[in-house]
C-alpha cells in the first residue's frame, strides 16, 4: 500500500491553469476509474472536488478538472483563485479494495 | 444537517489502547459506507479502515492490521476505532468520513472535524 505520488508543490499567478500529477501502479490508479482529489485548506477537513477521475460532485467548481492516462491521473485547476491555496491529494481505490492516497499538492497562488 | 462528530481522541502511552467514536447525525447512518482517514502532523492524508453499512465487511490498511478494529453501532447511529498496542506512529488526526452514494469507487462526500491521538514514547 505505497502513498500515490505527487509533486510536494505546485504554484500559479491568478487566471493561470495548473496541474498535479497523481502516478500510481496497475494495482490502484491503472485499474479503475476511481480516482478522486480532495481540496484541504489549513485546520479543516478535506473536501472532495473530483471523484471516478473527472465527475464532480454537486457544488464543487467547473474550473476543476480530472483526467488520466494510464497509471497516472491529473487535476487541472483553472482560473486560479487566491482561494484555491490550499493542499490537494488524490486517492484511488485499489485492486485490493483498500484505499490509497496521494502524498498530497501544496498549490500556491502567487 | 449532515453530521459526523468524532471524540475519544486524547494522549496514550505507547503499548496502550484506545477508542474512538464517531456520531452521526442528519443522515441514514445505517445504509452508508464509512471510514477511518488519518492525518499525522503536517503529513499526508492515510488510509485507515473501512465498514460496510451493516457491519458485515470490513478492511484496513496493512500498517493497522491486527491492531485496529473498526465497528459500528447502527442503532445509536455511531462508529468506532478501537486502537490497541498503539505505537507513535499512530500519532495524527483522526477522521470519520462517509462513502458518497454516488461514488462506486469509496469517495467521502462528509468528514468529520478530527479527533487527534497522540502516542507518547
Amino acid at each position: 500500500q505505497s502513498a500515490l505520488t505527487q509533486p510536494a508543490s505546485v504554484s500559479g499567478s491568478p487566471g493561470q491553469s495548473i496541474t498535479i500529477s497523481c502516478t500510481g501502479t496497475s494495482s490502484d490508479v491503472g485499474y479503475y476509474d476511481y480516482v478522486s482529489w480532495y481540496q484541504q485548506h489549513p485546520g479543516k477537513a478535506p473536501k472532495l472536488m473530483v471523484y471516478e477521475v473527472y465527475n464532480r460532485p454537486l457544488g464543487a467548481s467547473d474550473r476543476f478538472f480530472g483526467s488520466k492516462s494510464g497509471n497516472t491521473a491529473s487535476l487541472t485547476i483553472s482560473g486560479l483563485q487566491a482561494g484555491d491555496e490550499a493542499d490537494y491529494y488524490c486517492s484511488s481505490f485499489t485492486s485490493s479494495n483498500t484505499l490509497v492516497f496521494g502524498g498530497g499538492t501544496k498549490l500556491t497562488v502567487l | 444537517q449532515e453530521q459526523l462528530v468524532e471524540s475519544g481522541g486524547g494522549v496514550v502511552q505507547a503499548g496502550r489502547s484506545l477508542r474512538l467514536s464517531c456520531a452521526a447525525s442528519g443522515f441514514t447512518f445505517s445504509s452508508s459506507p464509512v471510514h477511518w482517514v488519518r492525518q499525522a502532523p503536517v503529513k499526508g492524508l492515510e488510509w485507515v479502515a473501512f465498514i460496510s453499512d451493516d457491519g458485515a465487511n470490513t478492511f484496513y490498511a496493512d500498517s493497522v492490521q491486527g491492531r485496529f478494529t473498526i465497528s459500528r453501532d447502527n442503532s445509536n447511529n455511531t462508529l468506532y476505532l478501537h486502537m490497541h498496542s498503539l505505537r507513535p506512529e499512530d500519532t495524527a488526526v483522526y477522521y470519520c468520513a462517509r462513502t458518497a452514494r454516488y461514488c462506486a469507487g469509496d469517495c467521502y462526500d462528509l468528514w468529520g472535524q478530527g479527533t487527534l491521538v497522540t502516542v507518547s514514547s
